[in-house]
Order: structure tokens, then sequence, then C-alpha cells
């Protein structure tokens, strides 16, 4: 099965830094790439995905990169802001249709 | 939109008892439902698919006897933890997708916090 591996698990940064979290699979079948961020005690949400026939999609201040070859992808938040801060977890899914999620990255950024 | 909801958003349990908690998808028919299970300060552990009228097909190690998982209709399934303990207690969350057969955004529940005494 899908093995996602995800780092750093956890991201202190100053507001206004970069922070970019990185994510590994090892299907090379996956071909969905899923970013969400979980505050605590809440649901999961969707804040950006890519599909494997693209390399690169953007959102604002967030974006995500794809290397099928060598299968990572990685969250570049810009600009950071204190309600930035949350778990994000990055997820892969192909095949089955059933997504592998990452163990999670915990960000806090200091005002 | 795609609205997931669950009921309820938290009990309390005497040991041995069971528990029932609903995923219902509000404005969207879901062949296909998702039922995860998060311990503080972990991922989200998928336990189990559900299909609409069919069984559900559970990870490997969880007990299909003790998690029963009911997809009645195209917009409810219901997760039943049976006897519970408290190494049971957790945050359940289901998830439901719009398109069946691919893989798409998924649209989480709320979550419920089970708290078995």
């Amino acid at each position: 099965g899908e093995n996602v591996e995800q780092h750093p698990s956890t991201l202190s940064v100053q507001e206004g830094d970069s922070a970019v979290i990185k994510c590994t699979y090892s299907d090379s079948a996956s071909n969905y790439f899923p970013w969400y961020k979980q505050e605590l005690g809440k649901r999961p949400q969707l804040i950006i995905d890519i599909r494997s026939n693209v390399g690169e999609k953007k959102d604002q201040r967030i974006a995500v990169t794809l290397n099928k070859t060598a299968k990572h992808f990685s969250l570049h938040i810009t600009e950071t802001q204190p309600e930035d801060s949350a778990v994000y977890f990055c997820a892969a899914a192909g095949g089955s249709y059933i997504p592998t999620f990452g163990r999670g990255t915990s960000l806090i950024v200091h005002p | 939109g795609a609205v997931v909801s669950q009921h309820p958003s938290w009990v309390i349990c005497k040991s041995g008892t069971s528990v029932k908690i609903e995923c219902r998808s509000l404005d969207f028919q879901a062949t296909t439902m998702f039922w995860y299970r998060q311990f503080p300060k972990q991922s989200l552990m998928l336990m189990a698919t559900s299909n609409e009228g069919s069984k559900a097909t559970y990870e490997q190690g969880v007990e299909k006897d003790k998690f029963l998982i009911n997809h009645a209709s195209l917009t409810l399934s219901t997760l039943t933890v049976t006897s519970a303990h408290p190494e049971d207690s957790s945050f359940y969350i289901c998830s439901a997708s719009k398109i069946a057969g691919e893989m798409n955004e998924q649209f989480f529940g709320p979550g419920t916090r089970l708290t078995v005494l």
C-alpha cells in the first residue's frame, strides 16, 4: 500500500516568514495530492490540492509543488500569519481512491 | 458546497456500553464514506471505507465486530462502537467524496469526541 512520510513534525516561524512542509509517497500510481489544515478540535479543511498532471499550483499565499519522478510534494506558505498556526496534513491517493495521510506538521507562527 | 455533519459532537459513556455515531452528507449523495480515528497529536487513521448498500471494508487491525458500520442510504453512514472501553476514547471523523470511482476532494464531518470512562 501507499506510504506517506511528512516532515517536519513541528515547524516554528516568525510572522511574515515562509514555511515549507515536505512529503514523500511510495506508490507511483498515486495521482491526487491534497493538503489539509486542521485547527485544534476541528475538522480537516482542504486548503489546496494538486494532480499528477501538474507540477505546481498556487492560491494566494499557498503553493504546492509536485515532483513525480522523485515522488515528493511540498506545501509552501508565504508571509505567514498567526492564524496560519494549525496542523497541516498531506495526503496521497491513487487507484484505490483512498487517501493515505502523512503524520502531520504542527505549524506555529509567532507574532 | 458540500456539507457533512456528524452527531453527536461529543459523547461520554461508561465502559461496556455501545455508542452510535452518525455521519450525514447534507447536500450531496455519497456512495462512499470514510471513517477515521484520530488520537491526540496524531494523524488521521483510516478505520474503514463505507459503501452504500454493501459491507464496509475495514483496514488491517480494525475489529469489524467492535466497530460496526452501516451505510443504509446515500446520505447516511453510522459507526457503532460496541462494548466501548477507555482505550476507544478518541476523536472519530467521517468524510465523504462527491464523485464515485474517482479521487476528489473529501469533505470531512466536524468529528465526534468519544470519552469512555
